[in-house]
């Protein structure tokens, strides 16, 4: 357990549903992220969230749809998905960057997401 | 672009033996990080162990070590004595060391090797 907690572990949704994911962290770091796991790809970054504020857009398409209400919390919306977005999503927390040299990011468990 | 190349897609070993995992990067950047990270079945990915470019000494965690050549931009990591918890994907990562309002966060992960300890 490393302190950050994502849920639901499991979703299934159809093409026209929305829902959310959820990530929660209560380790006093400030930056938040969502990373996309895909099978046989490399783990790719969608989303940064520094105190709160979006910092980095990995060029993900607008049905993803990131919240960060506050530094404990990061949401990733989801609306009118493909079955190609079918994959692992992981949250991730830091420290701020302002002690720049603590650079370890502390990873959930994830959410397997299929889509149908 | 920065890439990073894991070109063991799977590995095994026995228990108590030694293993090397291979990672490669490119990049043209000077001061960044490097990273293991450990995913075992239950997905939570574990710092295994990281190294700072600037420091020519190779970093050590019990077990875990690496070879960091930084010329031929090669970060393999050593796992001594396996145990069967060792099993998990491995992926090796790197990041970029920005002043402030760059891309921080931005880990950029090899495609993993599978690493199979076997009793």
């Amino acid at each position: 357990e490393t302190g950050v907690t994502q849920t639901p572990r499991h979703l299934v949704m159809g093409m026209t549903n929305k829902k959310s994911l959820k990530c929660e962290q209560h380790l006093g770091h400030n930056a938040m992220y969502w990373y996309k796991q895909s099978a046989k790809k490399p783990l790719e970054l969608m989303f940064v969230y520094n105190f709160k504020e979006q910092t980095e857009n990995n060029s993900v398409p607008s049905r993803f749809s990131p919240e960060c209400p506050n530094s404990s919390h990061l949401f990733l919306h989801l609306h009118t998905l493909q079955p190609e977005d079918s994959a692992l999503y992981l949250c991730a927390s830091s420290q701020d960057w302002v002690g720049r040299r603590n650079t370890e990011a502390f990873f959930g468990q994830g959410t397997r997401l299929t889509v149908v | 672009a920065q890439t990073v190349t894991q070109s063991q897609p799977e590995m095994s070993v026995q228990e108590a033996e030694t293993v090397t995992l291979s990672c490669t990067y490119d990049t043209s950047e000077n001061n960044y990080y490097l990273f293991w990270y450990k995913q075992p079945p239950s997905r939570q990915m574990i710092l295994v162990i990281r190294q700072e470019a600037y420091k020519q000494q190779n970093a050590t965690e019990n077990r875990f070590s690496v070879n960091f050549q930084k010329a031929a931009k090669s970060f393999s990591l050593k796992i001594s004595d396996s145990q069967l918890g060792d099993t998990a994907m491995y992926f090796c990562a790197f990041m970029p060391d920005r002043n402030y309002g760059g891309s921080q966060g931005n880990l950029i992960f090899g495609k993993g090797t599978k690493l199979s300890v076997k009793p």
